[in-house]
């Protein structure tokens, strides 16, 4: 079955710099991604996502980026803010979504 | 205001007292589903529904629930809670589950079994 991860549990940024966070899956047959946010105490939120047929999708300062040749999938922060602070976890979905767990990401002032 | 509404927030209770979380969309979703989330495991799926009256176990459904009456809501039920369900547990819907769609999550709520 399907298996997705996450390269790294925790993630620290400065600041005004740029992150990626990295998310693996396993199986080629998948054909839409999508990346949540989840903020303390609150459920996840929609970030971005990006079908098969696509290999790069540019939001409000996130871009992700889609190899499927090595099923590889990342999320691009510009200019990281505090408010960017929180878990952020892609979602991988075949005949269903299977949910990584989940990086998460500090700011460092 | 668009959203999908978990009741309660929080929750502590014993050993087999039944409980109900209840979960209420107001976005004419057709598809609807519940999760845990515990730490190092992710997000993994209880049950979900299709449609009015169409309800489907997920990965983990064993002890859990669910019932689809209206289309609006979907009602977690837990017949014997034990301390193994202690977790988070979200509610989602999307307009429908069989494309590829993004999900709306509740807030959230975190059930403690004693």
């Amino acid at each position: 079955g399907e298996s997705v991860g996450l390269h790294l549990p925790t993630l620290s940024v400065q600041e005004g710099d740029n992150s990626i966070i990295n998310c693996a899956y396993s199986n080629s047959a998948s054909d839409y991604f999508i990346w949540y946010k989840q903020e303390s105490g609150k459920g996840p939120q929609f970030i971005i996502d990006i079908r098969s047929n696509m290999d790069k999708r540019q939001g409000q300062r996130v871009t992700v980026l889609l190899n499927k040749t090595v099923k590889h999938l990342s999320l691009q922060i510009a200019a990281t803010q505090p408010g960017d602070s929180a878990v952020y976890f892609c979602a991988v979905k075949d005949d269903k979504i299977i949910f990584g767990k989940g990086t998460r990401l500090h700011i460092l002032p | 205001e668009a959203q999908v509404t978990q009741n309660p927030r929080y929750l502590i209770t014993v050993t087999g007292k039944k409980l109900t979380v209840t979960c209420s969309q107001n976005m004419n979703h057709e598809y609807m589903s519940w999760y845990r989330q515990d730490p190092g495991l992710g997000l993994r799926q209880i049950y979900y529904s299709m449609n009015v009256e169409v309800t489907d176990k997920g990965d983990v459904p064993e002890g859990y629930k669910v019932s689809r009456k209206e289309k609006r809501n979907f009602p977690l039920i837990l017949e014997s809670p034990s301390p193994n369900q202690t977790s988070l547990y979200f509610c989602a819907s999307s307009p429908r589950g069989g494309r590829a769609e993004k999900l709306f999550f509740g807030s959230g709520t975190q059930l403690s079994v004693l």
